[in-house]
């Protein structure tokens, strides 16, 4: 089945804790994405990559990392999570042209 | 100003009801347009693309005026199933050939009994 898996979908964690969200492919997409979701202010792009080791900046970038190293998976990293990180998070991928296919979603609790 | 403004409703219609929501985008940029479909607390899932010459899925319509920057939604004989969160999206490809997906924020419909 054609599908993102996205790992874990619940996470509390504590401030300044290391975390990394995992995402991964199954469609040979090159276009991956991470969005977070805020109550008000719909989806905003964190980070993306159009292919294997190209990766760009999205709108909210801050506090957050992403490496692209295979096609097929594209993890979020949060070196440092503060309570602004408190989000709903979701990962995505699309072929050039393509409209977007999303994993589940990964709530995010930072205390 | 948002690069892709929706009305966030909610828009409460009975079942059965013809309903329509409008999308505007502000780069002109803008060359793939789609519409989404997010159930709450649920991952956003694609409804249809938006092409120029409209296209109609069962009893979703979907619109684009580049002229003036909207597109649109219309969803006929209304189903309680329905009732959801519809996200539009537009495709905004730079010089460089990069390109991005901007998300509006969502009109939420309530379909009633």
């Amino acid at each position: 089945e054609a599908q993102v898996t996205q790992n874990p979908r619940y996470l509390i964690t504590v401030t300044g804790k290391k975390l990394t969200v995992t995402c991964s492919q199954n469609m040979n997409h090159e276009y991956m994405s991470w969005y977070r979701q805020d109550p008000g202010l719909g989806l905003r792009q964190i980070y993306y990559s159009m292919n294997v080791e190209v990766t760009d900046k999205g709108d909210v970038p801050e506090g957050y990392k992403v490496s692209r190293k295979e096609k097929r998976n594209f993890p979020l990293i949060l070196e440092s999570p503060s309570p602004n990180q408190t989000s709903l998070y979701f990962c995505a991928s699309s072929l050039a042209g393509g409209g977007y296919t999303f994993g589940s979603g990964t709530r995010l609790t930072v205390v | 100003r948002k690069e892709v403004e929706q009305d966030p409703g909610p828009f409460n219609v009975p079942e059965g009801a013809t309903v329509a929501f409008n999308c505007t985008y502000s780069n002109s940029a803008s060359q793939s347009f789609f519409w989404y479909r997010q159930d709450c607390r649920k991952e956003p899932k694609l409804l249809m693309s938006v092409y120029s010459s409209g296209n109609e899925d069962g009893r979703f319509t979907a619109q684009l005026n580049r002229a003036s920057q909207y597109i649109s939604l219309l969803i006929r004989d209304s189903k309680l199933s329905d009732s959801a969160t519809y996200l539009c999206v537009v495709k905004v490809v730079h010089p460089s050939g990069t390109y991005k997906y901007i998300f509006g924020t969502g009109t939420r419909l309530k379909v009633l009994a």
